[in-house]
């Protein structure tokens, strides 16, 4: 069990540029999820896969994001025409046990963007 | 729709006592679970203990316990015997029954000191 491995840890982008994140979750968990934490809040939700296929988005996750799994074993999440707002940590979290309220996620360490 | 709210920003402890981190949660679904998460300053979210809102008992694991009182939406958790490693951001979360995301508090900063 290695964990789950995000890349890169940190991120400075110029605003308008484009950025993506990779996620690779704990080799044999079919669900993976994308958060986003800004300084002083809790994860919000973003979105989740199950296994390749895209399940949930949230409404935060606007038409500059995208987040694809081709395989369902990595995923990337992109953000095009970054915004200063746009600036903040982006978790990454797989799980195994499906479908159940008693469902643990693991996190990996998160990349850290900051939009100049 | 599902909230949690921990109205502690920070906490400060001496070393070796106990400390109780408050979350309470609102939901009108009654079949949920509950979760309390780690996140020390190299940002991974750990996992600490699980409570079902149909557990009968109040969870503990190791040095972790979460106070369940089900009638007041609380779920506070209780860390005995503090250690400096216990430093870090505590995030509750919530689920409800159908639902595959987790819902997080603000979270509360804990310092141990020595």
């Amino acid at each position: 069990d290695t964990g789950v491995s995000q890349d890169p840890r940190h991120k400075i982008t110029k605003r308008g540029q484009n950025v993506t994140f990779r996620c690779d979750p704990i080799s044999e968990h079919n669900r993976l999820y994308w958060y986003r934490q800004t300084l002083g809040q809790g994860p919000e939700f973003l979105t989740y896969f199950q296994n390749e296929a895209q399940l949930e988005k949230s409404r935060l996750l606007s038409d500059r994001f995208s987040a694809e799994r081709p395989k369902g074993s990595f995923s990337t999440l992109e953000i095009q025409r970054t915004e200063q707002g746009d600036s903040a940590m982006y978790l990454c979290a797989s799980s195994l046990i499906v479908g159940q309220i008693n469902e643990k996620l693991f996190f990996g360490s998160g990349t850290q963007l900051s939009v100049l | 729709a599902q909230k949690i709210t921990q109205t502690q920003p920070g906490m400060f402890v001496q070393e070796k006592e106990a400390v109780t981190l408050d979350c309470t949660y609102d939901t009108s679904d009654p079949s949920y679970g509950l979760f309390w998460y780690k996140q020390p300053s190299s940002g991974e979210m750990i996992f600490l203990i699980y409570q079902g809102s149909y557990d009968q008992q109040n969870a503990t694991e190791g040095r972790y316990s979460l106070n369940f009182q089900k009638a007041r939406k609380s779920a506070n958790l209780v860390i005995s015997a503090s250690q400096l490693g216990d430093s870090a951001m505590y995030f509750c979360a919530m689920r409800e029954q159908g639902a595959q995301k987790l819902v997080f508090g603000q979270g509360t900063r804990l310092t141990i000191n020595p």
